[in-house]
């Protein structure tokens, strides 16, 4: 059974702090996709950056970068120059391969980090 | 491009009662799938629609079913409601065989309340 866990329940930071978010996975897949979505108060989740389990290096988008090591099964995800925007529940996910199939099936979500960027 | 729309927004039912929610997909996807969050928590995968039929199912009893129309779009129904299905429903879709199938894009949610 696939799983995933943020050890990091809730993080307080202050504007223009960075701020890293931890994620553990655990899956028999050999492909599979992680994930990271931001939820705001609003409730709607948002993506934010996808990264296959062919493809282990280390990016950076703008203020997000990430680093996936699959030794470790572990996809951190860090915010550079925190701003209170900023500030939303962070969930890490997991997507399985339907077996036999072409297509990516349902994805397992860890339990959330509450992030709080302060002025 | 219009995004992945949900109604309704809020609802409030009581124990016994049955439900119905709707999706509709992100304009050029074809795949639904269904999520509840309860409060505090991530969210569970219920079940994923493609073609018509439902393709993949998560840990949820028989009282929730879904249906999937010609256009895509979604519903959910739950029958005898009970307290514990108070959460919010998500609403996610892709492109089955597309580019960039492997990524879900959410919904705004519907908040269902259950006295």
């Amino acid at each position: 059974a696939q799983k995933v866990t943020q050890a990091q329940t809730e993080i307080s930071v202050v504007e223009k702090e960075d701020v890293t978010l931890d994620c553990v996975y655990e899956t028999r897949d050999t492909t599979y996709y992680l994930f990271w979505y931001k939820q705001p108060p609003s409730g709607e989740l948002v993506f934010l950056i996808r990264r296959n389990s062919f493809d282990e290096q280390n990016e950076i988008s703008g203020r997000y970068s990430w680093n996936f090591q699959k030794s470790t099964s572990s996809f951190n995800f860090t915010i550079t120059a925190s701003q209170v925007v900023d500030s939303a529940v962070y969930f890490c996910a997991l997507s399985d391969y339907n077996a036999g199939g072409t297509s990516y099936g349902k994805l397992t979500f860890g339990q959330g980090t509450i992030l709080t960027v302060h002025p | 491009d219009a995004g992945v729309t949900q109604s309704p927004t809020h609802l409030i039912k009581t124990r016994g009662q049955q439900v119905t929610l709707r999706c509709s997909p992100k304009s050029g996807h074809d795949t639904v799938s269904w999520y509840q969050q309860a409060l505090g928590q991530g969210p569970q995968f219920i079940f994923q629609y493609y073609e018509e039929e439902e393709r993949q199912r998560g840990n949820f009893p028989d009282r929730f079913s879904g249906h999937q129309f010609p256009n895509y779009s979604s519903e959910l129904n739950v029958n005898a409601l009970l307290l514990g299905d108070s959460a919010l429903y998500l609403c996610a879709s892709t492109n089955y065989l597309g580019q960039s199938q492997e990524t879900q894009y959410f919904g705004p949610g519907t908040r269902l309340l259950v006295l």
